[in-house]
């Protein structure tokens, strides 16, 4: 079966500008994240989706970013408009309901300058 | 609030030698455990998990950890590392389970000498 695919695997972009990252899960995973990963800084949450709904956005860092997930397959994650503090790695990931562990993607890697 | 400490953010190994990766967690409900592995240029890789039942857990690639709760630790293990095992490896806990976040330790950069 296909992984998680992430797309662009880099993206460098001007501060102020918009960037969408987009990920394409499992076929048949519910269950969709996006994580982060800040230079030198541990992997951190930033949302979870159960098909098309938001189950837990605890971890977005503010307003400028908006993740959907329509009908329930592929998800984007905008950064509008983009800071310096945003440049990082960001990685989805997919699973089935109700089980352990979850299947990464190669993750987005996000410079902002 | 729960964590994840894994001490130092880099070790090296011999090849053959044994690789030992520590990572402690702190949860105030019983833990699921992780251990992810990155290779370069590629996304993160269940190595094994820690839900319920046998302590030991095997992994993939040889590896192995074991859960003790009276040291609030998951310790990685492999008896004789290989050039291949080279990566960075991640300790994670889960919140409440099955379909939950994940809290990540810094991770560890492993390398292996010839």
């Amino acid at each position: 079966e296909a992984g998680v695919t992430q797309f662009p695997s880099h993206s460098v972009i001007e501060k102020g500008q918009t960037v969408t990252l987009r990920c394409d899960p499992i076929s048949g995973h519910d269950n969709l994240y996006w994580y982060r990963r800040v230079m030198g800084k541990e992997i951190k949450f930033l949302l979870h989706f159960v098909k098309e709904s938001k189950q837990d956005e605890s971890g977005m860092p503010n307003n400028r970013f908006l993740a959907e997930r329509t009908g329930g397959t592929y998800s984007t994650l905008k950064v509008q408009p983009a800071e310096l503090e945003d440049s990082g790695v960001y990685f989805c990931a997919s699973s089935q309901m109700d089980t352990y562990g979850y299947t990464f993607g190669s993750g987005t890697r996000l410079t902002v300058v | 609030a729960q964590s994840v400490t894994q001490l130092g953010s880099h070790v090296s190994v011999s090849e053959g030698a044994l690789v030992l990766l520590r990572c402690n967690y702190s949860s105030s409900v019983p833990p699921y455990l992780f251990w992810y592995v990155q290779y370069p240029n590629q996304g993160l890789q269940l190595l094994l998990k820690y839900t319920t039942g046998a302590t030991l857990v095997k992994g993939i690639n040889g590896f192995e950890a074991e859960f003790k709760k009276s040291e609030t630790s998951f310790h990685l293990t492999k008896p004789s590392a290989h050039m291949s095992d080279a990566a960075e490896y991640f300790c994670a806990v889960s919140h409440t389970g099955a379909n939950s976040k994940l809290t990540f330790g810094k991770g560890i950069t492993l390398s292996v000498r010839p």
